[in-house]
């Protein structure tokens, strides 16, 4: 695709429930990443896939959370029991592969408000 | 644990002033140093600096790397009011090529 896509590009739910984001990254890149942005603050760095191993999974903030990347491609973030913490902007970013040199290109993001 | 802090947190100007951002880091295994803009939702790639003083420019966009001082600057010269974003710096390390981002620097230019 012309750039990174993420879906839905708002997402209101309630307490509790799990919640799934899905990233299409840009094709031909190997490498794929998720960020939180909160109100206020910076790009928070939950997870990095490299093809559909994730080697840092560093970032994520409690066991609610997982992703997944099958055919190297497609990632989805699942966010589960939601908490109104978790409220925040979820970014997606690919680049060529993880090395020096590889800019990061970001999707949309996906605005997820937990009620 | 990697640090990125940018200055100002904000800044209000008026178009055709020019405006200096700041950003300062710590990391380990320093590769790279970016500078996004972002306007509504995805950061747009401005810059990504590796070398210490070599200048990159864009328009009337600039930055430059000081990898003794550990920072990094960015210049808009004649600042526009669509150059009114949030500019955020990030600086890419550690053993996993993540990006550590900064809070960023809130640029708002009036007419």
């Amino acid at each position: 695709g012309a750039g990174v896509s993420q879906s839905p590009s708002n997402k209101v739910t309630e307490k509790g429930k799990d919640v799934e984001l899905r990233c299409d990254p840009i094709s031909g890149h190997t490498a794929l990443y998720w960020y939180r942005q909160s109100l206020g603050q910076g790009l928070e760095f939950l997870i990095y896939f490299q093809g559909n191993s994730a080697p840092d999974k560093s970032g994520l903030p409690s066991d609610r959370f997982s992703a997944e990347r099958t055919g190297g491609s497609v990632s989805t973030l699942t966010i589960q029991r939601t908490q109104q913490e978790d409220s925040a902007v979820y970014l997606c970013a690919s680049s060529l592969s993880s090395g020096r040199g590889n800019e990061q290109f970001f999707g949309p993001g996906t605005r997820l408000t937990v009620l | 644990e990697d640090k990125v802090v940018q200055s100002p947190l904000s800044l209000v100007v008026h178009e055709g002033d020019t405006v200096t951002l700041n950003c300062s880091y710590e990391v380990t295994n320093f590769r790279s140093l970016l500078w996004y803009k972002q306007e509504k939702k995805a950061p747009t790639f401005l810059f990504m600096l590796t070398s210490s003083g070599i200048e990159k420019k864009s328009g009337r966009l600039s930055s430059i790397l000081d990898k003794k001082e550990l920072s990094s600057i960015l210049n808009i010269t004649a600042t526009q009011t669509g150059d009114s974003a949030i500019y955020l710096c990030a600086v890419e390390g550690g053993s996993n090529y993540k990006l550590t981002f900064g809070k960023g620097t809130l640029l708002t230019v009036n007419p």
